[in-house]
């Protein structure tokens, strides 16, 4: 098994470009997620999502977009990129909703000049 | 909205010291996770609890509803433990969750 893939690792924007993150997990996981991790702040969680065709907001989710056609993908998108994007995104997965064994990808670190 | 705090932010030990590191929460939770976070950025999962103890190798983990607070130990440090330890409260489920800032960990052989 993969576990969660993440990709790309690293990435250069320009203020207004967009870009896709995406994410894939291969353990069949209901649950899937995308946090932002800055400097001085825990986690937090931009989206989430319960299983395919659904979506919610997390603490943090102006500026981004999701959606989850599939079980294994949960792409996220920054339509129009602002340097306070700045970050490094990780995706999650659990099975189930609860509070099963959260598996991270390795993490994607954008820049947004 | 729950607050999530942790303490020491860093720390560092010598090699085969005892370490204790501790994550306290502000409302009720359903259950407490602590994370490691390795140099290179990747997280793992070490422990998900809602009550009691757990222990995983030289790792044990600790949770006390009442009084709304956590501990990670670690016996006999290794360099190899360097890194960064988070803890995650859930107040039902992962939507709900609040992480803590991470506790910075640096072993020294």
């Amino acid at each position: 098994n993969a576990g969660v893939t993440q990709t790309p690792k690293f990435q250069v924007l320009k203020t207004g470009q967009s870009m896709t993150l995406q994410c894939a997990q291969d353990m069949n996981h209901e649950y899937m997620s995308w946090y932002r991790q800055d400097p001085g702040m825990g986690l937090r969680l931009i989206h989430y999502s319960v299983g395919a065709g659904i979506t919610d907001q997390g603490e943090v989710p102006n500026g981004y977009n999701v959606s989850r056609s599939t079980t294994e993908d949960f792409p996220l998108r920054l339509l129009s990129a602002a340097p306070s994007q700045t970050s490094v995104y990780f995706c999650a997965s659990s099975y189930g909703t609860g509070a099963g064994e959260l598996f991270f990808g390795e993490g994607s670190r954008l820049t947004v000049l | 909205k729950n607050e999530v705090e942790q303490s020491p932010q860093n720390l560092t030990a010598q090699e085969g010291e005892f370490i204790t590191i501790n994550c306290s929460y502000s409302v009720g939770i359903s259950a407490l996770h602590w994370l490691q976070q390795h140099p290179g950025g990747g997280i793992v999962s070490l422990f998900m609890l809602s009550s009691g103890k757990k222990k995983h190798g030289r790792l044990i983990a600790t949770i006390n509803i009442q009084e709304k607070h956590s501990s990670l130990h670690i016996t006999a440090s290794h360099p190899r433990d360097s890194a960064v330890y988070i803890c995650a409260a859930l107040a039902g489920g992962y939507q709900k969750v609040t992480f803590g800032i991470g506790t910075k960990l640096q072993v020294i052989p």
